[in-house]
């Protein structure tokens, strides 16, 4: 019963294909990220929602969407998947005046586009 | 431009030894650094962490050690062990009301520990 999950946690497509990954979070939590990993690169933000009606671009938000279901779903759509796009990609959430400053992160969806 | 930089990317250590990985950090605004360690097909999940006001933490075997005026910090693990394997980020944090917790990773070092 993880706290943050993901789906699909794997996932291979082609070019040009539209593509959505889903986050959902039981830890009540305000705060929304999407990063993607890249090996040598850390952790790179794509976009994140302080609450639902909030939705901000990150640093690598090009070639992305998001939208914010609800107070528990974060949703990332690729319009039209790239093979550079190929990578790691996580959700992670926050609550600043409960937590502090920790995220907690989502096992990851493998995403490859050939 | 990478405003945290991270190094090594790998490292081997034998068991009982000692694990050390550098950041430094562009940024004189940042007050909050973190460490997470994340282990084959799972997020990261925060280690430890520490704020400039003091030079070292220590939690258990891991210590951060902090030099403010030379915009570095690192982690060490203390008598390290297999099960210490994964990948370590550093991080930094402008804390504040609209800073919005954004984590600023390093690239990552992915650290074996071999029996």
């Amino acid at each position: 019963d993880a706290d943050v999950t993901q789906t699909p946690r794997n996932r291979i497509t082609k070019t040009g294909k539209r593509i959505m990954l889903e986050c959902s979070q039981t830890k009540g939590h305000d705060r929304m990220y999407w990063y993607r990993q890249d090996p040598g690169l850390g952790l790179q933000l794509i976009y994140y929602s302080f609450d639902v009606k909030d939705i901000n671009k990150g640093e690598i938000s090009d070639g992305y969407s998001v939208s914010r279901q609800a107070q528990a779903k974060f949703s990332l759509s690729l319009e039209s998947a790239i093979p550079n796009q190929t990578a790691l990609y996580f959700c992670a959430t926050s609550d600043p005046s409960g937590t502090g400053n920790e995220q907690f992160f989502g096992p990851g969806t493998r995403l490859t586009v050939l | 431009q990478q405003q945290v930089k991270q190094s090594p990317q790998s490292l081997i250590v034998q068991k009982g030894g000692i694990s050390i990985i550098n950041c430094a950090y562009e940024n004189t605004a940042f007050d909050y650094f973190p460490w997470y360690q994340q282990f084959p097909g799972k997020g990261p999940a925060l280690l430890i962490a520490i704020r400039p006001d003091v030079s070292e933490k220590k939690e258990g075997r891991f210590t951060i050690s902090f030099n403010k005026s030379a915009k570095q910090f690192s982690l060490h693990i203390m008598d390290s062990q297999p099960g210490d394997s994964a990948t370590y980020f550093c991080a930094a944090v402008q804390e504040g009301p609209w800073a919005g917790n954004m984590l600023t990773f390093g690239g990552g070092t992915r650290l074996m520990v071999k029996p």
